[in-house]
């Protein structure tokens, strides 16, 4: 939501298009890492997920990439609509740790 | 429909007065967290719970607590609330470990 961040990178991307929202990761020994959308007013909602075993993973118009060499996550949404305007947040986990750590987010703002 | 309840949805306190956030689940879920989010630092956990009657601490649990009596119920108490503790809350709960939380929809709380 709105609360999320004053100052949010923000990634702005014409209706259609597709978009790319990356994300570094803390712990090289995180192994499993999750992508949420939260929609302004409401709580993060669960987009896609991937352990460290697999360096893609495809959902519904969605894509998560990691590479695991540099500690980077992305997130790739094909032909952008409006309803996907929203902060995007990574978070990893560490099993035995039982915790997730969540990274600031990213705004995506979708242009007409 | 499976969801996280939360309540109340926005609350307003005075310093000191002691107040209770409910929160329930319908998922049969075992794992369930509290989670604090504000501008800048994003989304951090504040206890955690694997099952009934099994409670821990997330990164600032301080002046807050919980309890896991029931397993949908998990409710967050704030014994002497502050003025810090102002902030947007989450309550979340899993099938699995922290895999793919559901999140409740929030509680904007503020203590003047």
């Amino acid at each position: 939501g709105e609360s999320v961040g004053l100052h949010l990178p923000t990634l702005s991307v014409q209706e259609g298009d597709n978009s790319i929202i990356n994300c570094a990761y803390s712990n090289s020994a995180s192994d499993y890492f999750i992508w949420y959308k939260q929609e302004s007013g409401k709580g993060p909602q669960f987009i896609i997920d991937i352990r460290s075993n697999m360096d893609k993973r495809q959902g519904q118009r969605v894509t998560v990439l990691l590479n695991k060499t540099v500690k980077h996550l992305s997130l790739q949404i094909a032909a952008t609509q409006p309803g996907d305007s929203a902060v995007y947040f990574c978070a990893e986990s560490l099993n035995r740790d039982d915790k997730i750590i969540f990274g600031k987010g990213t705004r995506l703002h979708i242009l007409p | 429909e499976a969801q996280v309840t939360q309540n109340p949805r926005y609350l307003i306190t005075v310093t000191g007065k002691k107040l209770t956030v409910t929160c329930s689940q319908n998922m049969n879920h075992e794992y369930m967290s509290w989670y604090r989010q504000d501008p800048g630092l994003g989304l951090r956990q504040i206890y955690y719970s694997m099952n009934v009657e099994v409670t821990d601490k997330g990164d600032v649990p301080e002046g807050y607590k919980v309890s896991r009596k029931e397993k949908r119920n998990f409710p967050l108490i704030l014994e002497s609330p502050s003025p810090n503790q102002t902030s947007l809350y989450f309550c979340a709960s899993s099938s699995q470990k922290f895999y793919g939380y559901t999140f409740g929809s929030g509680t904007r709380l503020t203590v003047v």
